[in-house]
């Protein structure tokens, strides 16, 4: 089945801990990018991915590290978590022109 | 970035009702699809449709590219429709706020 897989789904963690969230598509999909979804704001890019080592900043990196070094993963790493940082996150891979986004199921980060 | 606008933001149905929701773009956009998000967070792609109409079951969908909108119609609305409909577009995928539909019993 083409899907795109995040992990975990869910995560509560403190202040200032490392932490890493993984995704994984397995449709060979070149672009992939990652969003965070916060009540009254919606749904905002955070990083984003033309193909391997290429990567580039969305509305809000701040805080955020991304990484692609094999086409099927694009991991999201907090390095210093803070509270502001609880959101409701999606990664999504997109494939040729002509096909559309698929996203993943969500993380539900919260830092306390 | 391009402005997405959704309308209306809350809509309550009657099972069985029909609805349209509607999609407007600031600029021209590419990429244009419409998501659900169901009660627990999921957010299922319905349609990729940058132009055009598609239908899938009780969902269809036109986009009016030069008019820069894009309309989602829900025929024989059923409970398991509730949840949030976004539209979002460009290369970066803009997204709407969303409409809330909620269709009761």
């Amino acid at each position: 089945e083409a899907q795109v897989t995040q992990n975990p789904r869910y995560l509560i963690t403190v202040t200032g801990k490392k932490l890493t969230v993984t995704c994984s598509q397995n449709m060979n999909h070149e672009y992939m990018s990652w969003y965070r979804q916060d009540p009254g704001l919606g749904l905002r890019q955070i990083y984003y991915s033309m193909n391997v080592e290429v990567t580039d900043k969305g509305d809000v990196p701040e805080g955020y590290k991304v990484s692609r070094k094999e086409k099927r993963n694009f991991p999201l790493i907090l390095e210093s978590p803070s509270p502001n940082q609880t959101s409701l996150y999606f990664c999504a891979s997109r494939g040729p022109q002509g096909d559309g986004y698929t996203f993943g199921s969500g993380t539900r980060l919260t830092v306390v | 970035g391009i402005q997405v606008e959704q309308s209306p933001p809350d809509l309550i149905l009657q099972e069985g009702a029909n609805s349209t929701l509607r999609c407007n773009f600031s600029d021209s956009v590419n990429n244009l699809q419409w998501f659900h998000q169901n009660p627990w967070g999921q957010l299922i792609n319905l349609f990729y449709i940058p132009s055009g109409t598609k239908q899938n079951g009780r969902l269809s969908a036109t986009t009016v590219a030069t008019e820069r909108y894009s309309l989602l119609y829900i025929s024989s609305s059923q409970t398991t429709d509730s949840g949030v409909y976004f539209c979002a577009g460009d290369y970066k995928l803009s997204f709407g706020a969303g409409t809330t539909v909620t269709v009761r019993a």
